[in-house]
């Protein structure tokens, strides 16, 4: 099956340095491969996904890249906020259509200094 | 905006007692899913639902695992007999594309 492997498992940054966060995968049929974003407290929240015929994909602050034959991704956030200090997780599946499950890696703790 | 519920965000249980996990799906949403994840683990797939069966389920899911869709607004995951090791954080999500989750209900097995 999936395997998915997120480093690192803390990551520590000054406000508006920017975040990087680096995931591999296993299973080359997986084709969609999502963020979600964990505050305490609450469940992880979607913040963007990428799929397979895609290599990069942006939204304000956040971005995505992803390199298939590598079978590696990985979440960018530039300007970083107090806000974003949260539990990241990435995921794949083999396709974003609903049914299919999610197979996430260890997470990342990411502290935001002010 | 719509969301997850899951309800008890915490439920403390004596070994061996039945427990009943509940949560209450987005409306429109076909898809339902259980995933776990125990402290310091990654977060794990359980079992996903789909038109009032299951359609995928993990190794995790063993017998004493069921889910069950009552009254066509609750989503339920029992464990039958619970085991120290069941102590985990028990996400539900729902999907129509992308899955939205839950906030968790914490399951502490004593």
């Amino acid at each position: 099956g999936e395997n998915v492997e997120q480093h690192p498992s803390t990551l520590s940054v000054q406000e508006g340095d920017s975040a990087v966060i680096k995931c591999t995968y296993s299973d080359s049929a997986s084709n969609y491969f999502p963020w979600y974003k964990q505050e305490l407290g609450k469940g992880p929240q979607l913040i963007i996904d990428i799929r397979s015929n895609v290599g990069e994909k942006k939204d304000q602050r956040i971005a995505v890249t992803l390199n298939k034959t590598a079978k590696h991704f990985s979440l960018h956030i530039t300007e970083t906020q107090p806000e974003d200090s949260a539990v990241y997780f990435c995921a794949a599946s083999k396709d974003k259509a609903a049914g299919n499950k999610l197979t996430f890696g260890g997470g990342t703790r990411v502290l935001v200094k002010p | 905006e719509p969301e997850v519920t899951q309800t008890p965000s915490h439920q403390v249980t004596q070994m061996g007692q039945e427990v009943i996990l509940r949560c209450v799906p987005i409306s429109n949403h076909l898809y339902f899913y259980w995933y776990r994840q125990i402290l310091g683990q990654k977060v794990e797939f359980l079992v996903s639902f789909y038109n009032n069966e299951i359609s995928e389920k993990s190794e995790i899911f063993d017998d004493q695992f069921s889910v069950e869709r009552p009254d066509g607004s609750n989503f339920t995951l029992k464990i039958r007999s619970t085991k120290l090791e069941d102590s985990a954080m028990y996400f539900c999500a729902s999907s129509v594309a992308e899955a939205f989750f839950g906030q968790g209900t914490r399951l502490t097995v004593v």
